[in-house]
């Protein structure tokens, strides 16, 4: 079982919508949880982090913890072509010290 | 705020050959990492320094490849020598502190294409 699993996509949803990202982690240790975006060709950049149960807002995003069932959501909300890029899934695990360990990352494409 | 610097940002080496990647963290940033990220992966850690020692070097292929980061600043990363399977692209990644809320800002990545 792989630590950390995400759906590689892609996830296709027309602008304006809500799209969903979903990630799966094995550690009931781990402690933090990141979302990263990855535009083509670049580098990661944090979207933004949680490590309470629950929803954490930023704009239109919105991280989603549950310890319980292991796992962690970002809900994009509005939707932009521009959002189309590769969302990575990161978790620190105590037993790892702050060692983030990524999923393979879900392709969302917005068609206009 | 100057972000992660790396460079060269392309290198095309045969295998075999060695290559040396560098890398200036974020003004401050005691926390340093190196990451390979295969196509299609996420990237995974490769070492992690805190100012100048090694926190974490559990998957680091040591038979080729090493890493430095002297006077707690600046770090290289080298391979040597290159095989086929090295080709990715090498990203640094700085933070503030070690911590499990400490953010990890990255550089632009350095695409190592070996043949």
């Amino acid at each position: 079982q792989k630590e950390v699993e995400q759906n590689s996509g892609p996830l296709s949803v027309p602008e304006g919508a809500i799209a969903s990202l979903n990630c799966t982690y094995s550690d009931r240790g781990s402690q933090s949880f990141f979302w990263y975006r990855q535009y083509s060709g670049k580098s990661p950049e944090l979207i933004m982090f949680i490590y309470s149960n629950g929803d954490k807002e930023d704009g239109r995003f919105t991280a989603q913890l549950n310890k319980a069932s292991q796992y962690v959501s970002l809900l994009i909300r509005d939707s932009q072509p521009s959002d189309s890029a590769t969302y990575l899934c990161a978790v620190i695990r105590v037993s790892s010290g702050d060692k983030l360990t990524f999923g393979t990352g879900t392709r969302l494409a917005v068609r206009p | 705020e100057a972000g992660v610097a790396q460079s060269p940002r392309y290198k095309i080496i045969e295998k075999r050959q060695s290559v040396a990647f560098w890398c200036n963290p974020i003004s401050g940033h005691a926390t340093l990492y190196w990451y390979q990220q295969i196509l299609g992966q996420g990237p995974k850690l490769l070492i992690q320094f805190q100012n100048n020692g090694v926190v974490d070097d559990s998957q680091l292929p040591k038979d080729r490849f090493s890493a430095e980061r002297l006077k707690g600043v600046d770090s290289t990363l080298k391979i040597q020598p290159a095989k086929l399977e090295d080709s990715a692209v090498y990203l640094c990644a700085s933070s503030l502190d070690r911590g499990f809320t400490d953010t990890q800002y990255f550089g632009p990545g350095t695409r190592l294409t070996v043949l």
